[in-house]
């Protein structure tokens, strides 16, 4: 069965610190992993990297993909207070051939709390 | 383009009801994806459908099924409603091998 595990669990910091979120997963026919945001509604898309993109990079975020070490992190420099959110890792599996059936596997989630 | 649209966004039934959610993809978006989160279990794959096939489905009970429309909308249907059904039903829409994009939700509360 697909497993996705993240960690922490939790993060308190301060505006201006710089957070590393982990995620590992162990899947089948692996062929993307994707990051999400969610506050108080629902959970919006940050990255998907897949074999062939193992690194991406939007303003302050960052996320870097291990094929090697079945994980990934998300980077987030310089944090605000709007960075509050749960952040959710999910990782796409496939068929032999490498088709998608659209099931994402998501980890718990990791609650980063930002305080000014 | 239009996001992914959920109805209703709110919904109260008692035990043994039953209830239908619907979800409008983006435009052009062929695979429409639903999940079940709750604070327990986090976020559950419930099912995928494709061109009105469904191709994939979760570890739940046969009182959840769905279907999808010649338009890409697709309905989720749970039948004989338990308390434990309470949570917040998501689909999200995808060109079919692409990154999946969440509606709002449907909160579902059963009484």
């Amino acid at each position: 069965e697909d497993k996705v595990v993240q960690s922490p669990l939790s993060l308190v910091v301060h505006e201006g610190d710089t957070v590393t979120l982990n995620c590992s997963y162990e899947v089948t026919n692996f062929r993307s992993l994707l990051w999400y945001k969610q506050e108080k509604k629902a959970p919006t898309f940050l990255f998907m990297l897949t074999s062939s993109g193992i690194e991406k990079k939007s303003g302050r975020l960052s996320s870097i993909l291990d094929k090697k070490e079945l994980s990934s992190i998300l980077n987030i420099t310089a944090t605000q207070t709007g960075d509050s959110a749960i952040y959710l890792c999910a990782v796409e599996a496939g068929d032999a051939g490498g088709t998608s059936y659209g099931k994402l596997t998501f980890g718990q989630g990791t609650i980063l709390t930002v305080h000014p | 383009k239009a996001g992914v649209t959920q109805t209703p966004r709110y919904l109260i039934k008692t035990r043994g009801q039953q209830v239908t959610l619907s979800c409008s993809p983006i435009s052009g978006h062929r695979s429409v994806s639903w999940y079940q989160q709750t604070p327990g279990q986090g976020l559950q794959f419930l099912f995928e459908y494709f061109s009105e096939t469904q191709r994939n489905k979760g570890n739940f009970p046969g009182r959840f099924s769905g279907r999808q429309f010649s338009n890409s909308r697709s309905e989720m249907n749970v039948s004989t409603l338990e308390l434990g059904d309470s949570a917040l039903y998501l689909c999200a829409s995808s060109p079919g091998w692409n990154e999946q994009f969440f509606g709002p939700g449907t909160r579902l509360t059963v009484l």
